[in-house]
């Protein structure tokens, strides 16, 4: 089955704390993204990837960080989390050409206290 | 750069009622048109999509046309059900772009629907 895979789904932590949320795509696509969506702001793009090595940042990049070193692997990396990264985190994936679809992840509600 | 602009809402309707939610866009190719559907809890999933001109995108009762002239691409559904309640995103993918993040792949904000019993 195709899917997109993110853990944890929830996660309380504290200020400072490093966490790493990961993301994981079994269709070989090229394309991943992180996203955090708020209410009232929609979806936001934080980091995008092109393909194994290749990433770049969104519109809001600031406090996260991401590698790609497998296709299939995609972690968004907070090193020191701030309450204002309080938030619904989703992952997507899909392939090249303008006809493809994205696949998201389940999603992930962070709250940092 | 890219752009699709779609009501927000909350829209709220009664069950049976013919739902119509508005979505535009910009693009500097030629895009891919995309309604995405978002259950609570849910990450988002495709709902329908057009790839040219006058092409229509149907599925669960849904429907929506890619019309070039408006730049418009509105989602249509003629008797809602309390099980539609979601988050609905208009999206284009457009490859000649050179902005909008990946590949061109940009979302409208989501318009939250309500339909109540």
């Amino acid at each position: 089955e195709a899917q997109v895979t993110q853990n944890p789904r929830y996660l309380i932590t504290v200020t400072g704390k490093k966490l790493t949320v990961t993301c994981s795509q079994n269709m070989n696509h090229e394309y991943m993204s992180w996203y955090r969506q708020d209410p009232g702001l929609g979806l936001r793009q934080i980091y995008y990837s092109m393909n194994v090595e290749v990433t770049d940042k969104g519109d809001v990049p600031e406090g996260y960080k991401v590698s790609r070193k497998e296709k299939r692997n995609f972690p968004l990396i907070l090193e020191s989390p701030s309450p204002n990264q309080t938030s619904l985190y989703f992952c997507a994936s899909w392939g090249q050409g303008r006809r493809t679809e994205a696949f998201f992840g389940q999603g992930t509600r962070l709250t940092v206290v | 750069g890219n752009s699709v602009t779609q009501m927000e809402g909350p829209v709220t309707l009664s069950e049976e009622a013919f739902l119509t939610i508005n979505c535009t866009y910009t693009a500097t190719g030629y895009p891919s048109l995309f309604w995405y559907v978002q259950y609570p809890g849910e990450g988002l999933q495709l709902l329908l999509k057009a790839t040219k001109a006058d092409d229509k995108g149907s599925n669960k009762g849904f429907e929506a046309t890619y019309r070039k002239e408006t730049t418009s691409f509105h989602l249509e559904k003629g008797s809602v059900q309390v099980s539609d309640s979601a988050v609905y995103f208009c999206a284009l993918s457009d490859l000649t772009s050179t902005g909008g993040g990946a590949d061109g792949l940009t979302f409208g904000k989501g318009t939250h629907l309500i339909i109540q019993p």
